[in-house]
């Protein structure tokens, strides 16, 4: 069956960088888009970027120069990278399968990113 | 950057008929925007419920249905049930990237 397992909880400073791993199964990784997707406590949700299969990338403008996603398709793995981050970049983190055409099914379960002092 | 509006919030009794929207900032939705649609409940991640439009999943009960309604993508619910009570978000594309809506908390009562 289809999963995406993201990685656990992390707390990070102001200003370091956070790499969040999402580890998809049951399917054929490089056939799909793998988006980001986040949510601030209480607040709705954000998308920030995709990879598609040919692994190119497209960011939301506002998240441009600070998010890097990378895939590693030998273990079937999607990664997303956010840097300088501050404490407003507080949220769960999701990654999101989408077969072309916007068909999205499978979300991962979430990694909670905490920035604080 | 594009914002999508939908409704903050609605009300509806169970049995009810209730319809979500979803409008961009500026022109109209056109199937061209591959809306889809989510369910949230609290401490959960979003389960979808409609893409491209008005296609549903395997798993969205049949009273859930999605459309093009006066140029803004539409969620409609048919015999609201209790179980219903959640966040709605949807979802457009404009040109390969994707904007959410603000989401619309939805009550039974």
């Amino acid at each position: 069956q289809v999963q995406l397992v993201q990685s656990g909880a992390e707390m990070k400073n102001p200003g370091a960088s956070v790499k969040v791993s999402c580890k998809a199964s049951g399917y054929t990784f490089t056939g799909y888009y793998l988006h980001w997707v986040r949510q601030a406590p209480g607040q709705g949700l954000e998308w920030i970027g995709l990879i598609n299969p040919s692994g190119n990338r497209n960011y939301a403008q506002k998240f441009q120069g600070r998010v890097t996603m990378t895939r590693d398709t030998s273990i079937s793995t999607g990664y997303m990278e956010l840097s300088r981050l501050r404490s407003d970049d507080t949220a769960v983190y999701y990654c999101v399968r989408e077969l072309r055409g916007g068909y999205f099914d499978f979300w991962g379960q979430g990694t909670l990113v905490t920035v604080s002092s | 950057q594009t914002v999508v509006t939908q409704e903050p919030s609605l009300t509806v009794s169970p049995g009810g008929t209730v319809t979500l929207t979803c409008a961009p900032s500026s022109g109209t939705v056109t199937s061209g925007y591959y809306p889809n649609w989510f369910q949230q409940k609290p401490g959960q991640a979003p389960r979808p419920l409609i893409y491209t439009t008005s296609n549903r999943h395997s798993w969205t009960p049949a009273r859930f249905s999605g459309s093009l309604l006066g140029g803004k993508a539409a969620l409609t619910l048919s015999g609201v049930q209790p179980e219903d009570e959640a966040d709605y978000y949807c979802l457009l594309m404009y040109g390969g990237a994707w904007v959410f809506g603000g989401g619309t908390k939805l009550t039974v009562l």
